[in-house]
Order: structure tokens, then C-alpha cells, then sequence
């Protein structure tokens, strides 16, 4: 299986907003309401910050938000803070009964 | 609160089998999809598979060949063994929980610190 595809690097302002994009096919991104969002910042392990394509769990800010287009989902962080800066994975679900993670996108927090 | 610690050797010679166990405290095995992930130094986050606690399992296609995920309740842990191990298998692996609600798995929530395995003679 291919692994879901997401812009190497992204950067932005304190304050600003960005959007990390999340690209699969029909048999995964496409097919199913599966999608999370993971933050990892440096020799931690990984945080689940969005379930379910759009859905925040309890205790994470309302600054990050997702969203699903087709075979593409998103990642929004709006008001963004120095905290903020990590690295951001996709995972979904796929047709096979198997799961796969985006190649992961670096965000700077300029 | 549910935590999860992965245990197990650090280094692993080529050619041999890596093995690690997962043992979740806090909370009960059963009932929940378990997973495996892995992470090469400097590389991103590879699925490797999930156990069911009623030992069902799932893997990812590239590593089927290799890799068996296993449960024990009686313990509260879940166990890892990837064979022919090469350099390509060295990285840190994570265990985790999948979110499921009644109908569906949608994410991990709960995730190990993570444990480096290296594979060099």
C-alpha cells in the first residue's frame, strides 16, 4: 500500500492559519469517515489531535479543526502558536482491513 | 488513565527475529484494537498491523511475510515478532490503542513512548 501523500513542509506566522492537505485514493481517504491527525514533536511520541476526519478529542485546542473533500483531507490550525510547531501526520483507514499514514508534513512557526 | 509500555531488546543481529511486548496498565486489554507503528530515525510513521484482544489480526502488506501480532489478556499485554530483521528494520516502534466507538475505529489515542530497536551484528 502507498502511503497517503502531504507536502513535506509547511510554515506560517504567529497568528496565521495553514492547512496541511492529505491525499489518498477511493479505497481509503475517499471510501471511508477514517481519517486522524497526529502531532509529534522531536523524540516524542505522537498525539492524536483530530479523529474521524473532523472530530477534536477532549483537551485539544479548538484552534485545529479537519475537514474531507473527496479523496483529500485537511488539516486547518488557525491562530497559529510557536507551540504549534512539529511534525503532522495523516493515518486512514483502507479497503484492504489495513491502515496507512500520510509521509508526514513539517510545520515552522516562522 | 490507560498507558502503554513497550520492553524488549534494543539491538537485534541481522538475519534474527525482533520481538516486543506491549503491557497496557490503567485500563483493560479487552474489548480494544491494539497496533503496532514503527519509525525509522529521521523517517516518517509506518502501520505495521493491529490485534483484536480476541487475537484477530491485520498487517500491512509489505511486512505480511514477516510479522505476527499477538495478545495475551491474561497479562494485559500484546507482543510484536518481525523476522529476517535487516538495517531497513531498524527504528523506533510505538505501540498503541485504537479509538473505537460502538460501531467503529477511527484513530489511535493511547500511544507507548516508544522503544529504538536497532538491527546491526
Amino acid at each position: 500500500q502507498s502511503a497517503l501523500t502531504q507536502p513535506a513542509s509547511v510554515s506560517g506566522s504567529p497568528g496565521q492559519s495553514i492547512t496541511i492537505s492529505c491525499t489518498g485514493t477511493s479505497s481509503d481517504v475517499g471510501a471511508y469517515n477514517y481519517v486522524s491527525w497526529y502531532q509529534q514533536h522531536p523524540g516524542k511520541a505522537p498525539k492524536l489531535m483530530i479523529y474521524a476526519v473532523s472530530n477534536r478529542p477532549s483537551g485539544v485546542s479548538t484552534r485545529f479543526s479537519g475537514s474531507k473533500s473527496g479523496n483529500t483531507a485537511s488539516l486547518t490550525i488557525s491562530g497559529l502558536q510557536a507551540e504549534d510547531e512539529a511534525d503532522y501526520y495523516c493515518m486512514t483507514y483502507t479497503s484492504s482491513n489495513t491502515w496507512v499514514f500520510g509521509g508526514g508534513t513539517n510545520l515552522t512557526v516562522l | 488513565q490507560v498507558q502503554l509500555q513497550e520492553s524488549g531488546p534494543g539491538l537485534v543481529r541481522p538475519s534474527e527475529t525482533l520481538s516486543l511486548t506491549c503491557t497496557v496498565s490503567g485500563g483493560s486489554i479487552s474489548n480494544y484494537y491494539w497496533s503496532w507503528i514503527r519509525q525509522p530515525p529521521g523517517k516518517g510513521l509506518e502501520w505495521i498491523g493491529y490485534v483484536y484482544y480476541s487475537g484477530s489480526t491485520s498487517y500491512n502488506p509489505s511486512l505480511r511475510s514477516r510479522v505476527s501480532i499477538s495478545v495475551d489478556t491474561s497479562k494485559n499485554q500484546f507482543s510484536l515478532e518481525l523476522s529476517s530483521v535487516t538495517a531497513a528494520d531498524t527504528a523506533v516502534y510505538y505501540c498503541a490503542r485504537y479509538y473505537c466507538t460502538s460501531t467503529s475505529c477511527s484513530a489511535l489515542d493511547y500511544w507507548g513512548q516508544g522503544t529504538l530497536v536497532t538491527a546491526s551484528s
